[in-house]
């Protein structure tokens, strides 16, 4: 099994420019997540989708849109990119019983100049 | 107030050093708890739930104080394998399924 792949690893945007993210897990699991990781803060939750055709925003929801496009997939759109966007992404899933773990993919770095 | 927070360190220690790592959280409706481990440039993993009567895994124990929000990691006989950064982790009431994330601790552990 995979787990939870992310593409792509890398990416440098220009102020403007828009990208999607995009995410896939293949452990059948019900719920999905986009975080970004910033230096010195912890993971912030950008939007979630509790279960296939659900999503919600997070924490830090501005500038971000996200799609569920079915169970396995998750991906996640910035419109138009802003530096403070400069960020390490992580998709992650988790069954959406009360076991609370989740399973991350291995990020995405990207930089907006 | 952060919702989660911890010591960033950094903790150096020799190997063979046993460490603690601390962490408080601020809402006390928060009911389940997790350590989890991130290597230099990669993912979180979860390394252990943190469960009221204590428990332990191998070299790692993990405390939980409700009365004081209050939640420990120790670390014995530290390996070089264990330098990473901690993630403190607590449940977001009401959520589905929602964590909430520490700013971590890292620890270097060094010959």
């Amino acid at each position: 099994n995979a787990g939870v792949t992310q593409t792509p690893k890398f990416q440098v945007l220009k102020t403007g420019q828009s990208m999607t993210l995009q995410c896939a897990q293949d452990m059948n699991h019900n719920s999905m997540y986009w975080y970004r990781q910033d230096p010195g803060m912890g993971l912030r939750l950008i939007y979630y989708s509790a279960s296939e055709g659900t999503t919600d925003k997070g924490e830090v929801p501005n500038g971000y849109n996200v799609s569920r496009l079915n169970k396995r997939e998750f991906s996640l759109r910035l419109e138009s990119a802003a530096p403070s966007q400069t960020s390490v992404y992580f998709c992650a899933s988790s069954t959406g019983d009360r076991s609370y773990e989740q399973y991350f993919g291995p990020g995405t770095r990207l930089t907006v100049t | 107030r952060k919702e989660v927070e911890q010591d960033p360190g950094p903790f150096n220690v020799p190997e063979g050093a046993t460490v603690a790592f601390n962490c408080t959280y601020s809402n006390s409706a928060s009911q389940s708890f997790f350590w989890y481990r991130q290597d230099c440039r990669k993912e979180p993993k979860l390394l252990m739930s943190v469960y009221s009567s204590g428990n332990e895994d191998g070299r790692f124990t993990a405390q939980l104080n409700r009365a004081s929000q209050y939640i420990s990691l120790l670390i014995r006989d530290s390996k070089l394998s264990d330098s990473a950064t901690y993630l403190c982790v607590v449940n977001a009431p009401g959520g589905y399924n929602k964590l909430i994330f520490g700013a971590g601790t890292r620890l270097a552990v060094h010959p």
